[in-house]
């Protein structure tokens, strides 16, 4: 089975800063995706980014961006110009593209508390 | 607003109620899942449902027992439960078999077993 590592329990950044979440993964699989959730206070888990393990290009979107390192199997969440709002637990998942027996079900690393101070 | 509700959002039962937590797509999707979050552990799958057909049970006990009478509705229904059985229990849905297709979440059920 596919390991998820968040080696973080907790990181800290000051507003309008930037900070780094990784995210290490274990697979013998050559085709997979990967994903990064916010789970706020609140609880509803939403999806931050995701990036398909075939493309080379890192994925962004807006003030977050990953750092795909597809052989050091690695995938690191970048998150620029640090708001309030961006406080949360953050997951990081892995999802193989070929496991119809998995029903395409994701694994999920322990999560990283992310405390945005002002 | 996600489109995913999950119902109660907090729950309290002793070790032998019997109890359901429901869950509901407004996103037209195919497959469901259900979630144990426990505290620092990774989420767990439990069961994933494709087109009202269960494809997996992953390995859960018996006191769990999931249905899914159609596509849009998910249910967990929940018996002689133990305490460590205590959790966010998070439903999930995604519109087709695809792999890249988005994971929705409900809020979660907060469960406590005393």
């Amino acid at each position: 089975a596919q390991t998820v590592t968040q080696s973080q329990p907790e990181m800290s950044v000051q507003e309008a800063e930037t900070v780094t979440l990784s995210c290490t993964y274990d697979t013998s699989e050559s085709d997979y995706y990967l994903f990064w959730y916010k789970q706020p206070p609140s609880r509803q888990m939403i999806l931050v980014i995701r990036q398909e393990a075939y493309k080379q290009q890192n994925a962004t979107e807006n003030r977050f961006s990953v750092n795909f390192q597809k052989a050091a199997k690695s995938f690191s969440l970048k998150i620029s110009d640090s708001q309030l709002g961006d406080a949360a637990m953050y997951f990081c998942a892995y999802r193989s593209a070929r496991r119809p027996d998995s029903g395409y079900a994701l694994n999920f690393g322990k999560g990283t508390s992310l405390l945005v101070t002002p | 607003e996600t489109g995913v509700t999950q119902t109660p959002r907090h729950l309290v039962m002793g070790m032998t109620n019997k109890k359901s937590l429901k869950c509901e797509q407004h996103l037209g999707h195919n497959a469901m899942y259900w979630y144990k979050q426990s505290a620092k552990k990774p989420l767990e799958l439990m069961f994933v449902y494709n087109f009202k057909e269960q494809t997996e049970n992953n390995s859960v006990p018996s006191r769990f027992s999931p249905e899914c009478p159609n596509s849009s509705h998910l249910f967990l229904h929940l018996h002689t439960l133990q305490p460590e059985d205590s959790a966010l229990y998070l439903c999930a849905s995604t519109r087709g078999t695809g792999t890249y297709n988005e994971q929705f979440f409900g809020p979660g059920t907060r469960l406590t077993v005393l």
